[in-house]
């Protein structure tokens, strides 16, 4: 089944401990993103990759990182998390000719205490 | 970018066509528009997307006006799992979901 996973769907950690949420495809996509989706504010793009080893700053990308060294998977690292990003997050997926007609994953929500 | 103007929230009665509207009337002519759904908190869903001329899925069909300021999403049959929030998009660099429609299908 085409899909894309994420893990973990839920989180609850303390300020400043580093944590990974991890994102997987099935579908040989070449372009992946990730969002963060707040009450009142929408979905916005955090950071998005168009192919392996090549990532740009979406919307958002303060205190986030990401890597693309295989192109079924694309991590979202927080290195040090705050309170302030505490909300549910998206990782989608899709063929670098349809890049707006995306793939999403069934969301992780974090809770930083 | 252009904006998006949707309404809050529509009802719709089960087995009935529901149609959600959506103007943007700064986009430009290179713009598409988009029409994602959201089941409550499950990740988006794309549904279809035009330029100017009407289009048909199996899921949904969208026309957009001959000025292109405007466009109607309709599902032609709705059914209670259809209940959702319904954003529509019109992207040319840069996709911005905002705050939707949020469809209440009744039975």
């Amino acid at each position: 089944e085409a899909q894309v996973t994420q893990n973990p769907r839920y989180l609850i950690t303390v300020t400043g401990k580093k944590l990974t949420v991890t994102c997987s495809q099935n579908m040989n996509h070449e372009y992946m993103s990730w969002y963060r989706q707040d009450p009142g504010l929408g979905l916005r793009q955090i950071y998005y990759s168009m192919n392996v080893e090549v990532t740009d700053k979406g919307d958002v990308p303060e205190g986030y990182k990401v890597s693309r060294k295989e192109k079924r998977n694309f991590p979202l690292i927080l290195e040090s998390p705050s309170p302030n990003q505490t909300s549910l997050y998206f990782c989608a997926s899709s063929p670098r000719s349809r890049v707006d007609t995306q793939y999403f994953g069934p969301g992780t929500r974090l809770t930083v205490l | 970018d252009a904006k998006t103007t949707q309404p809050t929230s529509m009802d719709c009665a089960e087995g009935r066509a529901a149609n959600l509207p959506c103007n943007h009337s700064t986009i430009s002519g290179n713009e598409y528009v988009y029409w994602y759904r959201q089941i409550h908190s499950q990740g988006p869903q794309y549904i279809i997307h035009g330029l100017k001329n009407n289009e048909t899925n199996e899921m949904a069909s969208l026309i957009i006006t001959e000025d292109r300021k405007s466009s109607t999403l309709i599902l032609p049959h709705a059914t209670l799992r259809d209940t959702a929030v319904y954003y529509c998009i019109v992207k040319f660099n840069k996709f911005y979901f905002g705050s939707g429609t949020k469809l209440n299908v009744k039975p």
